[in-house]
């Protein structure tokens, strides 16, 4: 099966950088993503990881060592917009395709 | 806007009932993905399809079934409703089912079942 851990909630400052851990177990691993969803709307696709070390697009980037089953989100020069949930999300070598989520890093950015 | 159409946006029912609901993948992708989201759980993966083919289960209730036709829409049909099923469902579509194929969501149906 699959187990994926990831704080509840963070809040930081705008304009600053915050760090959202997710570790996992997984019978299997196809790669990890991160997802960013605003309360009631559909989650949006951020980042893919598949192999160890640091992917950066923009302002986001994410981390991945497959070893420790670990992966963060880093977001940098926050913004208020940036208030979200961030989903962790691994793809399994189990079944076809699918994603299996952690429960969510619900992240508040202030003033 | 993602291109994966949900209907409706919000059904309210009563427990006991059933429902129906739609997804539109994107144009092209053959892969359609059912999850539902409580408020105090993450997305939960319950039922994918790949061309018309039931391809994945999660946990998916055995009152709960789904297909998808020929022209790729999917349905997820939720029977003998309860208070529990409350929740929003998304749908979710990807073009094949290659490693690093990401999943698109659509806007979901927001069930309220009182």
């Amino acid at each position: 099966g699959q187990n994926i851990d990831q704080p509840t909630e963070m809040t930081a400052t705008e304009g600053a950088i915050v760090q959202i851990n997710c570790t996992y177990q997984t019978s299997g691993f196809n790669g990890l993503f991160w997802y960013q969803q605003h309360a009631g709307e559909a989650p949006t696709f951020l980042s893919y990881n598949v192999l160890d070390g640091l992917e950066e697009k923009g302002r986001f980037s994410s981390f991945l060592s497959r070893s420790k089953g670990y992966s963060y989100l880093l977001l940098k020069e926050l913004q208020m917009k940036d208030s979200a949930s961030y989903l962790c999300a691994v793809k399994s070598q189990t079944g076809a395709n699918n994603l299996f989520f952690g429960t969510g890093t619900r992240l508040t950015v202030i003033p | 806007d993602s291109g994966v159409t949900q209907t409706p946006k919000h059904l309210i029912t009563a427990t006991g009932q059933r429902v129906t609901l739609r997804c539109s993948p994107r144009s092209g992708d053959l892969s359609v993905y059912w999850y539902q989201q409580s408020l105090d759980q993450g997305l939960q993966f319950l039922i994918q399809y790949y061309n018309g083919e039931e391809r994945a289960k999660g946990n998916i209730l055995e009152r709960f079934s789904a297909q998808q036709f020929p022209d790729l829409h999917s349905e997820l049909n939720l029977s003998s409703l309860e208070l529990g099923d409350s929740a929003l469902y998304f749908c979710a579509s990807s073009a094949r089912q290659g490693i690093n194929e990401k999943l698109f969501f659509g806007s979901g149906t927001q069930l309220s079942v009182l």
